[in-house]
């Protein structure tokens, strides 16, 4: 069975550190990658997405990709108490998103 | 420019009732898709409508049907409602299939 693995966390860092969330998946056929970022109560919104093997940068969003080794990472420079969510990693071969990984930012 | 929205907000049915979850999008979408989120178990597809005329099932369809009345709009239709599909639902679109999806706010379902 395809699976999109996240470690469910939480996943606490102090204001101002780097947060580091992991995805690995199992279908080598995949193409598209997504992360979601997703407040409680509130529904899925787009933060990056990747195509690509490598690093792509949006502001203060990083999102890393290795099809090789299956997996792909966000990095979140300069954490804000905002930034506390859950973050959702999606993988758009049959649309399986993971179960997400909770951040917390502690001022 | 409303993206995705759905309805109704919240929703409790008794078993055996049936209910139609309404879904529009105003961004000329071609894709959209109706998803389940269960607390620890992430977003299920239910059902996907990869062009204006098509439907298909996704990872959990049954107990549900679907209906693309247009481009605009994808119903999600609980014939029989179980205490299983109590459940949160979003609707989403996407420009292609498998494209960037945009998500509506979701329908908070309860089933007693």
């Amino acid at each position: 069975q395809k699976e999109v693995e996240q470690n469910s966390g939480p996943l606490s860092v102090p204001e101002g550190a780097i947060a580091s969330l992991n995805c690995t998946y199992s279908d080598r056929g995949s193409q598209s990658f997504f992360w979601y970022r997703q407040y409680s109560g509130k529904s899925p919104e787009l933060i990056m997405s990747i195509y690509s093997n490598g690093d792509k940068e949006d502001g203060r969003f990083t999102a890393q990709l290795n099809k090789a080794s299956q997996y792909v990472s966000l990095l979140i420079r300069d954490s804000q108490p905002s930034d506390s969510a859950t973050y959702l990693c999606a993988v758009i071969f049959d649309m399986r998103f993971g179960a997400g990984t909770r951040l917390t930012v502690k001022p | 420019n409303a993206g995705v929205t759905q309805t109704p907000k919240f929703q409790v049915l008794k078993t055996g009732q049936s209910m139609t979850l309404q879904c529009a999008q105003d961004m000329n979408h071609n894709s959209m898709y109706w998803y389940r989120q269960d607390p620890g178990m992430g977003l299920r597809l239910i059902y996907y409508s990869a062009s204006e005329g098509t439907t298909d099932k996704g990872e959990v369809p049954n107990g549900y049907n679907v209906s693309r009345l247009n481009k605009r709009e994808f119903s999600l239709r609980l014939e029989s409602a179980a205490p299983s599909q109590t459940s949160v639902y979003f609707c989403a679109s996407s420009e292609v299939f498998g494209d960037e999806q945009y998500f509506g706010p979701g329908t908070r379902l309860t089933v007693t």
